[in-house]
Parts: structure tokens; sequence; C-alpha cells
């Protein structure tokens, strides 16, 4: 199974609204991050969770919270968004590797999220 | 956090032609890997070559890569209108090897 599983597929929210975006895999990775990718703009890194706990946060502003409940499941908490944070939210995993041992990432379908 | 550029940034060619597609990077890295994205989809890992490999082929694929100037290339042979997608090269970094940059991507069009 290469499967990363993101859902909900689409999401429409409110500026007041609490939301969740929910990421799998049982590929046994212990790597997964959260990508933000704007239409025709590359993905760009949001957040990095390594053996369940975050290794890196790319500057992201606190209206996006993650969370690792375990090493298959990778949550983003999403609460007070503005409507610029529309856009396709990618979750992927990788094997958790050392320096000089960049890994394969497999990426989920995204979340297309619109903040209205 | 973008890591690199490609080029040329959108690429149009007729059925069979071949497509070649170009990323720059600016730091040390342990590989590099392409992806491709059909549109508002999401990516799919199509070939990763390693700083310590100059080529890789896999199938219609061909991936070249110089540390030196810090470049890649992605070649696409007997393209087929189901080529058609966008492009990414992304890298990791040599100090963790735990996070991945994406290039600009191009978008290439294959017209059968």
């Amino acid at each position: 199974d290469t499967e990363v599983t993101q859902t909900p597929k689409h999401l429409v929210m409110g500026m007041t609204n609490k939301k969740s975006l929910k990421c799998e895999q049982h590929m046994g990775h212990r790597a997964m991050y959260w990508y933000k990718q704007k239409a025709k703009k590359p993905p760009e890194l949001m957040f990095v969770y390594s053996y369940e706990k975050l290794s890196i946060n790319e500057s992201v502003p606190s209206r996006f919270s993650p969370e690792c409940p375990n090493s298959s499941l990778l949550n983003l908490h999403l609460h007070a968004l503005q409507p610029e944070d529309s856009a396709l939210y990618l979750c992927a995993s990788s094997q958790s590797r050392g320096p000089g041992e960049g890994p394969e990432a497999f990426f989920g379908q995204g979340t297309r999220l619109t903040v209205v | 956090s973008q890591q690199g550029e490609e080029d040329p940034q959108a690429l149009s060619i007729q059925e069979g032609e071949n497509a070649t597609m170009n990323c720059s990077y600016k730091t040390s890295i342990n590989n590099l890997q392409w992806y491709r994205q059909n549109s508002g989809r999401g990516l799919v890992h199509l070939i990763l070559i390693r700083s310590n490999e100059r080529e890789k082929h896999s199938g219609r694929l061909r991936v070249t890569l110089d540390t030196s100037k810090k470049s890649s290339s992605l070649l696409i042979t007997a393209s087929r209108a189901a080529d058609t997608a966008s492009y990414f090269c992304a890298t990791d970094d040599s100090n963790t090897g735990n996070q991945f940059y994406f290039g600009t991507g191009t978008s290439l069009t294959v017209i059968p």
C-alpha cells in the first residue's frame, strides 16, 4: 500500500469556523509533511513531523495548528482563516532518514480549501 | 522556502516529440526528485536521482544531475497526450534530509 489518504477532498469554511484536515498513511513512514499550494504555484512546505514530533515549522501563522496523534495520522487544525488561505493542502509521507539519506515522498490527493 | 527554479515555465509540443525540462537549485542536496501533477491533483513521484549519480532512466524518462552546476534535467521521450501535466523538481536539504522543497514547475502540454 503506497497510498496517502487525505480527507475531506473539498472544504468550504467561513472565517470564524474551526475545521480539521486529516491525513493517513500505512506505509510505516515516520516523517509526514503538510504543504500548501496556490494555483499555478509549486507546493510550499508548512510543517514536518519526524517520529510524531514537530521538527520543522516554516513560519506558518498560528491559525494553522498541526497535530500528529500517532505514526499513521497527521491532522491540520484550522481556525480563523483568511480568504487568502484558500489553496490546495497536500499531505506527504516518507521514510525518516538522517542527513545524507533523503528519501522519496508519497503525496495524497490534497484537500481543496476555500475560505469565504 | 522554495529551493529552485524550472525552465521553461511552459512547454507545448506535438505528440511523439521529446520534452526537456530543466531545474536549478540553490543548496547542497542528498538527492533530487521529479514529480508530476495533473491539474489540481496530488503529486506523483516519477524518479529520484542521488547526489552521487549523474544519470538515471525509468521507462521513457531520463534524468541527469550536475551537482557542480546545481542543475538537473528531465527528458520525456516519445511524448503522449497523457503526459500533459505540471512537472516539478524537488530537492531535500543535505543537512537534515527530511524536507522537500519544490522548484517553480514546468507546465507541459502535449498536443495529439
